[in-house]
Order: C-alpha cells, then structure tokens, then sequence
C-alpha cells in the first residue's frame, strides 16, 4: 500500500527557515511527480509546489516563488519542501501529494506555525 | 491561473436524498494530450483530502457507485445519488491541466 509520511513541522519566528520532509513508502517513488499542497487553518487547500519524477522540473505556486523550494532524493524516497523567510501566511498544515496530475495519495500532513 | 468555482458552497442533505455539486473552470481543462484532468477530493471533518473522482468521471478503488462524476470542457458535476451519514466533509474539484494547479473553494456536506 503507498503511504506518504511527512514530518519537519513546527513553531518557526517570521523570516525563519523549517524544512518539511516526506517519505514514501509502497510504491515506485522515482516514477511518480509529487506536490505539496498546503491548508491553513479554516481555509481550504492551496496547491504549493510540484516536481516530476526524475527531479528535472519544479513548479511553484507566486506566492511562494523565491521563498520554498521542493526537490526529492529518489535514492532515499524523500520529498522536501525547503522554507525560507517565513511569513505569517505560511501557517498551513503541509500535505505530501503522490501524481503530477492524480493527487491520488496524501499523507497526514505537519503542521507549521509561524508566529512571533 | 484558471479559477475554480463551485456551488453551493454549504449543501445541507437529507439522508437518502441525492445531492450535487457543480464546479466551473475560468478556461477549458482538455488538456494538450485529449484528456481532462478534473478530480474532485472528500476531506471529512479532521482528515487528509481523499480522492474520489479522477480525469471527471473516473471512481478510485473503493469509492461507492453512489458517487459520479461528470462534465466536460469548463462545467463539471460531482453527484451523490443517496447521501449517507459518511458523506459528511467538505468537497473539492481540482484541476490539473494547466499549472499551476488550482482548488475549487469547497463545498460543505452536512446532514440536515
């Protein structure tokens, strides 16, 4: 069975960094893209990053361009969402995502809170 | 980017009685390939987004056949045939035509 485990969330001071990590189990990881879709609180679900399988293209949502960055290792079956300069508006619980265009696999989600 | 739009945004159901969501892209999602890449997602109350509908009409494994999917072009309809207790969440369509991928609002599910 694919599961997706996330982890890497927590209490970050605005301008600070946090790197979010998921592990993939159950399936051919270095064929699939992955995303990470976010949810802040209240609110509904909000596309962030992709990257296809092999790592050669990344895709990234404006408001988070510059700022986080998704990369993969598939040699350990890892997906990463590097988050620099944090704004408060960051504060979601991130969600690994299995398929480019599926969205068929989610993990549990980590939640990250950026306050002062 | 292309917009989502769904209504009803709250839908309060009968148990028993059919419900329908509608959700309508701000462009055509036929992607390049012939396909149309629309999926719609159930995230109950304090889970993770599951899906349910993939490429519009599509029911992943274990998805009741009260649940379909239809559309085409711009305009897309999630229906539920006979609602149930367990069909309580918020609903989402999502488009992954065209990048960046893009959510609907969501539509909230609750019993009357």
């Amino acid at each position: 069975e694919a599961q997706l485990l996330e982890s890497g969330g927590g209490l970050v001071q605005p301008g600070g960094s946090l790197r979010l990590s998921c592990a993939a189990s159950g399936f051919p990881f270095s064929i699939y893209g992955m995303n990470w879709v976010r949810q802040a609180p209240g609110k509904g679900l909000e596309w962030v990053s992709g990257i296809d399988g092999s790592a050669t293209t990344t895709y990234h949502a404006d408001s988070v361009k510059g700022r986080l960055t998704i990369s993969r290792d598939n040699s350990k079956n890892t997906l990463y969402l590097q988050m620099n300069t944090l704004r408060l508006e960051d504060t979601a619980v991130y969600y690994c995502v299995r398929g480019v265009g599926g969205f068929d696999v989610w993990g549990q989600g980590t939640k990250v809170t950026v306050s002062s | 980017d292309v917009v989502m739009t769904q209504s009803p945004l709250s839908l309060p159901v009968t148990l028993g009685q059919p419900a329908s969501i509608s959700c309508r892209s701000s462009q055509s999602l036929v992607h390049s390939d012939g396909n149309t890449y629309l999926n719609w997602f159930l995230q109950r109350p304090g889970q993770s987004p599951r899906r349910l509908i993939y490429k519009v009409s599509n029911r992943d494994s274990g998805v009741p056949d009260r649940f379909s999917g239809s559309g085409s072009g711009i305009d897309f309809t999630l229906k539920i045939s006979r609602v149930e207790a367990e069909d309580v969440g918020v609903y989402y369509c999502m488009q992954a035509t065209h990048w960046p991928r893009t959510f609907g609002q969501g539509t909230r599910v609750e019993i009357k």
